[in-house]
């Protein structure tokens, strides 16, 4: 069966500090990966997805993610965060045409 | 355009009792998904409609049901609640075929209390 695993739970940064957020998922074959976001007071979006192509994946408000095949991984990275980044951060994952399978989320909290 | 809309935003609730819950998805969405989201298990898949039939649904026990209507609303009923079920269920709606390929869209929740 599929999972998606996020190794932090709560990471506290202080702006400007680079942030890598990990997530490795097990699935053999072709998936999907994306990130989603919760700002605190609002709905879950999406921050940026890979379906195929460059594994360098670039989303919004600066956020890139790295696919790397041979790890199942799916981290996402900032070079630089700001306190308005603070939310939770959750990785999913889905083979084709199947359903999606989300990680429990990590906590970011960004010290001004 | 309008979000996702889910009714009611919060609803209490007590064992054994059944409840509804509403979603709305963007104009012009054709699939809608459920979620369950705990502290303990994080963002759960449910279901997930397309075109009022249901493509795929995750690993809940048939207490958890929903479905589509032609106008693409979605309701999800749970019936002989339990203290477990207490959790915010998510809607969410995306434009196209199916999960692999849309970018989903989530409403607000409901927070459902079962006391």
């Amino acid at each position: 069966a599929q999972s998606v695993s996020q190794h932090n739970h709560h990471v506290i940064l202080s702006e400007a500090a680079s942030l890598e957020l990990g997530c490795n998922y097990s699935y053999g074959g072709t998936v999907n990966l994306f990130w989603y976001v919760q700002y605190p007071g609002q709905h879950l979006q999406l921050l940026l997805k890979y379906f195929s192509g460059d594994p360098l994946v670039k989303g919004i408000k600066g956020f890139e993610a790295e696919f790397i095949k041979s790890k199942f991984s799916f981290n996402l990275r900032k070079p630089s965060v700001q306190w308005s980044d603070t939310a939770e951060y959750f990785c999913a994952v889905n083979a084709r045409d199947d359903k999606i399978i989300f990680g429990k989320g990590t906590r970011l909290h960004i010290l001004p | 355009k309008a979000g996702v809309t889910q009714t009611p935003r919060y609803l209490i609730k007590t064992r054994g009792q059944q409840v509804t819950l509403s979603c709305s998805p963007i104009s012009g969405h054709r699939s809608v998904s459920w979620y369950q989201q705990t502290p303990g298990q994080g963002l759960q898949f449910l279901f997930e409609y397309f075109s009022e039939t249901q493509r795929n649904k995750g690993n809940f026990p048939g207490r958890f049901s929903g479905r589509q209507f032609s106008n693409s609303r979605s309701e999800m009923n749970v019936s002989t609640l339990e203290l477990g079920d207490s959790a915010l269920y998510l809607c969410a709606s995306a434009a196209g075929t199916g999960l692999s390929t849309d970018t989903q869209y989530f409403g607000p929740g409901t927070r459902l209390t079962v006391l």
